[in-house]
């Protein structure tokens, strides 16, 4: 198992500005994915990011609006850039196991005014 | 693309009934399906995975089987208690082999009563 943690927990951001999110893990782990988890909706996967290469995204996002970096084997963030209220949502981070089990993190509450 | 559909968006039942969520899905046959527990305010946590090769698989008071044919899943929690309400999500991975990402249900709301 993992335990992950991520920060901020949540924040509130004015429209047009950026936020960062970070994501912890306590082992080192090859791929670290990203979900958003709007209201009532189910998770959808954002991008996927391996160390020591640029991240691959999901149909319907794109790098200039989630750039992740991913610095080490334990470690990502994700940025939500020029934001707007649609950007609104619960964004988590998760690890996956040999096992193919995923371990989420608490997850950040974005939003956007 | 793969679609899933669970149940129903919530289900009450009383303390000590057993809970069945169900899981439906479109397209091709995932290789496992996994069902997780999300709290409020809190991230999803794994219960159970399940393969295509599997029918069946417990887990203390969780059972899960796996209906390929149907493209059906069904949870169950036996003897269920109050501090099983959660919401439950069923997640596929996308292409039926060895790819590691996952598409989730909406999730069903699981209330239990005293």
């Amino acid at each position: 198992s993992a335990v992950i943690s991520q920060k901020p927990s949540r924040d509130i951001c004015q429209r047009g500005t950026s936020l960062t999110i970070q994501c912890q893990v306590d082992s080192q782990v090859t791929m670290m994915f990203w979900y958003r988890q709007q209201p009532g909706q189910s998770l959808t996967l954002i991008a996927t990011a391996n160390q020591g290469s640029e991240a691959t995204y999901e149909s319907g996002f794109v790098i200039d609006k989630f750039p992740i970096s991913r610095p080490n084997l334990t470690f990502s963030t994700l940025t939500v850039s020029n934001m707007s209220p649609e950007d609104s949502s619960i964004y988590l981070c998760s690890v996956e196991d040999l096992s193919y089990e995923q371990y989420f993190g608490p997850g950040t509450r974005l939003t956007v005014t | 693309s793969q679609k899933i559909e669970q149940n129903s968006e919530a289900l009450n039942i009383q303390e000590g009934k057993t809970a069945t969520l169900t899981c439906n899905y479109t397209n091709y046959s995932p290789a496992y399906l996994q069902w997780y527990r999300q709290d409020p305010g809190r991230g999803p946590v794994f219960l159970l995975l399940i393969r295509e090769n599997e029918k069946e698989k417990r887990k203390e008071r969780l059972k899960v089987t796996f209906d390929t044919t149907l493209k059906q899943s069904l949870f169950h929690i036996t003897a269920s208690q109050p501090a099983d309400s959660a919401t439950y999500l069923c997640a596929l991975d996308r292409s039926g082999g060895s790819n590691y990402k996952l598409t989730f249900g909406k999730g069903t709301l699981l209330t239990v009563n005293p």
